[in-house]
């Protein structure tokens, strides 16, 4: 499967922990795009790397961070965990990254995050 | 800053009717509009865009600039186009998608 894949697809953890979200962008897309989606909120985006650079920045938390590594894969991690990062967690890529406006994203199956 | 706005979460409508999911936008610069969509227990895929002009499944959007809006229309819905739509602008550097609705096509 050459399409964006995103582990875990499920994880369970305890407030104030800490998780790393993985992502491998399709093949040769050089932009890697990361979103929440809570109840009833959409999808929030939060950042955007091109080529290992941060590209866009959203509503991200100073408490999560991201990176992308010279192999392009992503990582999201979210630190001291509440109850309200309860969430489900896109990863999304596209081929152009100096000009998005006219790329397509390409979206991960999701990482399904439960705080308790 | 940019802004997509669906106002209505859930749509139902009967096989056979006319559909308009609508969408509603705010930026400041020329903006690119899609509309994606989330088949039950499958990926956020493209739908369309603006840009393209196109009818993809008997689907299509007019960007009105006047309005601000890029509204999704078919005439005749079909049970397979339930799912959830999502609006989204790409412009600086990103793109917002907004809440969704989801479609509910009643056979």
């Amino acid at each position: 499967d050459s399409g964006v894949t995103q582990t875990p697809k499920h994880l369970i953890t305890a407030t104030g922990q800490r998780v790393t979200l993985r992502c491998s962008p399709r093949s040769g897309d050089l932009s890697v795009y990361w979103y929440q989606q809570s109840l009833d909120q959409g999808l929030q985006f939060l950042i955007q790397y091109y080529n290992g650079e941060e590209r866009a920045k959203g509503n991200i938390l100073e408490r999560f961070s991201a990176q992308q590594f010279p192999d392009l894969h992503s990582e999201l991690n979210l630190s001291s965990l509440e109850l309200g990062d309860s969430a489900l967690y896109f990863c999304a890529s596209s081929a152009s990254g100096t000009d998005p406006n006219t790329g397509e994203l390409f979206f991960g199956e999701g990482s399904r995050l439960t705080v308790l | 800053a940019q802004r997509v706005t669906q106002p209505e979460k859930l749509l139902s409508v009967f096989k056979g009717a006319p559909v308009e999911l609508k969408c509603n936008y705010s930026y400041s610069g020329s903006p690119e509009l899609f509309w994606y969509v989330q088949y039950s227990r499958q990926r956020l895929q493209l739908l369309l865009r603006h840009i393209s002009r196109e009818s993809i499944k008997g689907f299509t959007a007019d960007l009105n600039k006047g309005e601000t809006s890029f509204h999704l229309k078919k005439p005749f819905a079909q049970e397979e186009d339930s799912a959830m739509y999502y609006c989204a602008l790409s412009g600086d550097q990103k793109v917002t998608f907004g809440t969704g609705t989801k479609l509910q096509v009643i056979p």
